[in-house]
Formats: C-alpha cells, sequence, structure tokens
C-alpha cells in the first residue's frame, strides 16, 4: 500500500459526460501527479499541483482539468468525454515539487475509467 | 529532448534464477534520476528502485538492483532469484528536467513472465 488513495476505482460512463476522479496523497506528501494510461499511448503525465498551485503541464486535453485543495487533495474533472478518454488514470504524490534528489513518487491504486 | 527506451516488450525467467530488464536513456542534462516500476496485473504503480545520475554506486534494493552504466546511458534493471510474484509489467522512468518540476515520463515497458 502505497498510501496515496484514489476513488472511484472503477468509472463507466457515457460519451459526452463530465466525471471526477479524486485523489488524496500520502501523509506530508505536497505535490500530487495525475497520469493516464491507455494502451495507444502509454503512460503520460497530465498535470501537477504543488501545495495548491499549479506546477507543471503535460499532454492534459482542454477538456481535462484539475485542482488541488488546501488539504491537499486533488480532483481530475474529465468532461466531453469521448471513446478515446478511455484508460487508467493513476494519481501519484511526492514531498517536493521540484525532482530533488530522490524524491519519489508514489502512485495511488488508480481509476478505470470506461466510455462507453 | 529527453527519452527512455524499453527494447524487450515480453522476457521469460525461471523461477530462482536472476533476470535483466533493459532500459537506454537520452538526455542532454548533467544532472537526473532514473526509476524502475512494477506493475502487476492488478494494475498498481509500485516504485522499485532509483538511481540518481551522481551517484558513485548502483542502486539495490533487497533482490533489485540497478547496473547503471552513464557511459552508455544505460539503467538496466537487474531482478535477482526471481519468484512467482515478479511476473508482471516494468517501467522505466525518467525524471522530466525540461518542466523544471518532477513529472516523470516513462519507457513502454517489458511485460515478465516467470515459468516454475
Amino acid at each position: 500500500d502505497s498510501g496515496v488513495t484514489q476513488t472511484p476505482k472503477h468509472l463507466i460512463t457515457a460519451t459526452g459526460q463530465r466525471v471526477t476522479l479524486r485523489c488524496s496523497p500520502r501523509s506530508g506528501d505536497l505535490s500530487v501527479y495525475w497520469y493516464q494510461q491507455s494502451l495507444d499511448q502509454g503512460l503520460q503525465f497530465l498535470i501537477q499541483y504543488y501545495n495548491g498551485e499549479e506546477r507543471a503541464k503535460g499532454n492534459i486535453l482542454e477538456r481535462f482539468s484539475a485542482q488541488q485543495f488546501p488539504d491537499l487533495h486533488s480532483e481530475l474533472n474529465l468532461s466531453s468525454l469521448e471513446l478515446g478518454d478511455s484508460a487508467l488514470y493513476f494519481c501519484a504524490s511526492s514531498v517536493d515539487a521540484g525532482g530533488l534528489g530522490t524524491d519519489t513518487q508514489y502512485f495511488g491504486p488508480g481509476t478505470r475509467l470506461t466510455v462507453l | 529532448a529527453q527519452k527512455i527506451t524499453q527494447t524487450q516488450p515480453g522476457m521469460f525467467v525461471q523461477e530462482k534464477e536472476a533476470v535483466t530488464l533493459d532500459c537506454t536513456y537520452d538526455t542532454s542534462d548533467p544532472s537526473y534520476g532514473l526509476f524502475w516500476y512494477k506493475q502487476p496485473s492488478s494494475g498498481e504503480m509500485i516504485f522499485l528502485i532509483y538511481q540518481g545520475s551522481y551517484d558513485q554506486q548502483n542502486a539495490t534494493e533487497g533482490r533489485y538492483s540497478l547496473n547503471f552504466q552513464k557511459a552508455r546511458k544505460s539503467a538496466n534493471l537487474v531482478i535477482s532469484a526471481s519468484q512467482l510474484g515478479d511476473s508482471a509489467m516494468y517501467f522505466c522512468a525518467m525524471r522530466d528536467s525540461q518542466t523544471g518540476a518532477n513529472n516523470l515520463f516513462f519507457g513502454t515497458g517489458t511485460r515478465l513472465t516467470v515459468i516454475p
């Protein structure tokens, strides 16, 4: 158990809908990262938050947004869903923001999103 | 540009034998970090081992060790005394220095199967 929690574990929805994925980082970690794992794109970084502020952006679509709340949990919002958004979405957390030394990311169990 | 390459889509190893999973990388940064993660069929991403570019010694964590050859830009994972539970996907990852943040970008993975 990494200490990172994600809910829900599975999500099945229809095209055009909007969903929210939730993540709670490990105790003491200030950074939260979101990744998408799909068969065709592999594991891709979406976005990072550090202590409530957006820190870095990767290949995140405009239909997707995220935020980190004062209690450090984070939510990833996916809207106008398409079939191609079906994937495993991971949240990871780490202590630091800028990749110092051995700052390691610990991953949650993931949310499997299926868009029908 | 930074790049991670895992050239072995699949590997087989006999139980109790050692196995090496290959990873090569490309970066122009003098300071970088390399990670290995394990993804069992259940889907979670489990951190295994870290190697920093300035580390003098190869990293070891229990049965996992990293064969780090800086001049060749390779960071191969060695698993000794393989167990059935080692059957999983293994991903090599590098910290992305382009963004100045801490996000990882991943190779395509190697599926390891341990044969009894």
